[in-house]
């Protein structure tokens, strides 16, 4: 797969239901970052996974990170109206972040 | 909680001319970049600035690209010349420590070049 590509591109769930989405990445990395993007709006930082750690935990979110795979996956739970969004990965190198193509989430209500 | 802000929000320029897209980051942050988003595309990494100077750029980030940190707390991209191609999003970020620390966003800058 291409360079931070995510996994599917386009979900669509009910209310309460969890979202799972999937990363691959191809360079080494320091950390794995996952990002939220209203529509027309900024990139808003959701939880960083550091290369050494393989799961991380915030709220709603686990994040999971396979560096043998160069994989990486979120898990949304309880999913809300308010989490209708594009999800992306991004590779942390030295300091340039290489972002993926995304994952649109749709919650129905 | 502290932001960066982007001004513009939205740049409508005519082909050839030049423009400046401006940013605030956060006031205790050391490391700045620029990110742009073609429509429906991923985001793109233009280049990050430390210490007065870039420290990486990209592929994209050519002669007709510059930055500058004029004062103690704008932080601005330069693009001369521009083209159709260079219609999109902007976004400026910032964060504390290059390493194992988020970048924090503005809500960017939609550039249209007509």
């Amino acid at each position: 797969s291409q360079q931070g590509e995510e996994d599917p591109q386009a979900l669509s769930i009910q209310e309460g239901e969890n979202a799972t989405m999937n990363c691959s990445y191809k360079t080494s990395i320091n950390n794995l970052q996952w990002y939220r993007q209203n529509s027309g709006r900024g990139l808003v930082h959701l939880i960083l996974i550091r290369s050494n750690e393989r799961e991380k935990h915030s709220g709603r979110l686990r994040v999971t990170l396979d560096t043998s795979k160069k994989s990486s996956s979120l898990l949304i739970t309880a999913s809300r109206a308010a989490d209708t969004a594009s999800y992306f990965c991004a590779a942390a190198g030295n300091e340039k972040l290489t972002f993926g193509t995304g994952t649109r989430l749709t919650i129905i209500p | 909680e502290p932001e960066v802000t982007q001004t513009p929000s939205h740049q409508v320029t005519q082909m050839g001319q030049e423009v400046i897209l401006r940013c605030v980051p956060i006031s205790n942050h050391l490391y700045f970049y620029w990110y742009r988003q073609i429509l429906g595309q991923k985001v793109e990494f233009l280049v990050s600035f430390y210490n007065n100077e870039i420290s990486e750029k990209s592929e994209i980030f050519d002669d007709q690209f510059s930055v500058e940190r004029p004062d103690g707390s704008n932080f601005t991209l330069k693009i001369r010349s521009t083209k159709l191609e260079d219609s999109a999003m902007y976004f400026c970020a910032s964060n504390k420590d290059s390493s194992n620390q988020p970048q924090h966003f503005g809500d960017g800058t939609r550039l249209s070049i007509l």
